[in-house]
């Protein structure tokens, strides 16, 4: 299930089935996002990009949709496997802002067996 | 793949000193970097976009002169907490732009004790 408030959202899923990671950006004029993964005392680890001119993109095991009528970006992870779990958050870059990225609130994701 | 290396990993310093976390690019220039400060159970906030050569560009809200920021050389950028105090124990983070994306150092842990 999930819980919001002081802690991050967390997403509870079984090893092999799939996961969904949902983003809220804040940017319309955002060009490009990305999605990372963080484990606990370590920097974020970079798992797909995708560009404002795409809607779709697939990579290993992951894939990255865009809808930029609603702002939204979601992180499919499929047969979700125990070392996926992370937190994980999507950032948006716009060109006006000197290639800052923006990072979203974050999402924790459990892998239960 | 271009990796950025950040220094110390983990660092403990007394109230009223100073700390300088280093974040050097080991086969790539980075003309800019970027650092960030995470609190637990948040996400990143960036703090400071470092310009090799230049002043660094601080975010609203953020006091130059308590992090102080040089990034003399192409590949090293440096961030100094000032006078730290219990509130600035935080993750902070390193980042700069390769190829168009985003490599990120493995942060340093900060304790002011």
């Amino acid at each position: 299930g999930e819980s919001v408030g002081l802690h991050l959202p967390t997403l509870s899923v079984q090893e092999g089935d799939n996961s969904i990671i949902n983003c809220a950006y804040s940017n319309s004029a955002s060009d490009y996002f990305i999605w990372y993964k963080q484990e606990s005392g370590k920097g974020p680890q970079f798992i797909i990009d995708i560009r404002s001119n795409m809607d779709k993109r697939q990579g290993q095991r992951v894939t990255v949709l865009l809808n930029k009528t609603v702002k939204h970006l979601s992180l499919q992870i499929a047969a979700t496997q125990p070392g996926d779990s992370a937190v994980y958050f999507c950032a948006e870059k716009w060109d006006g802002t000197a290639s800052k990225l923006t990072f979203g609130t974050g999402t924790r994701l459990q892998v239960t067996l | 793949g271009a990796v950025v290396s950040q220094h110390p990993s983990r660092v403990i310093c007394k109230s009223g000193t100073s700390v300088k976390i280093e974040c050097r690019s080991l086969d790539f220039q980075a003309t800019t970097m970027f650092w960030y400060r995470q609190f637990p159970k948040q996400s990143l906030m960036l703090m400071a976009t470092s310009n090799e050569g230049s002043k660094a560009t601080y975010e609203q809200g953020v006091e130059k002169d308590k992090f102080l920021i040089n990034h003399a050389s192409l590949t090293l950028s440096t961030l100094t907490v000032t006078s730290a105090h219990p509130e600035d124990s935080s993750f902070y983070i390193c980042s700069a732009n390769f190829g168009g994306g985003y490599t990120f150092g493995s942060g340093t842990r900060l304790t002011v004790v």
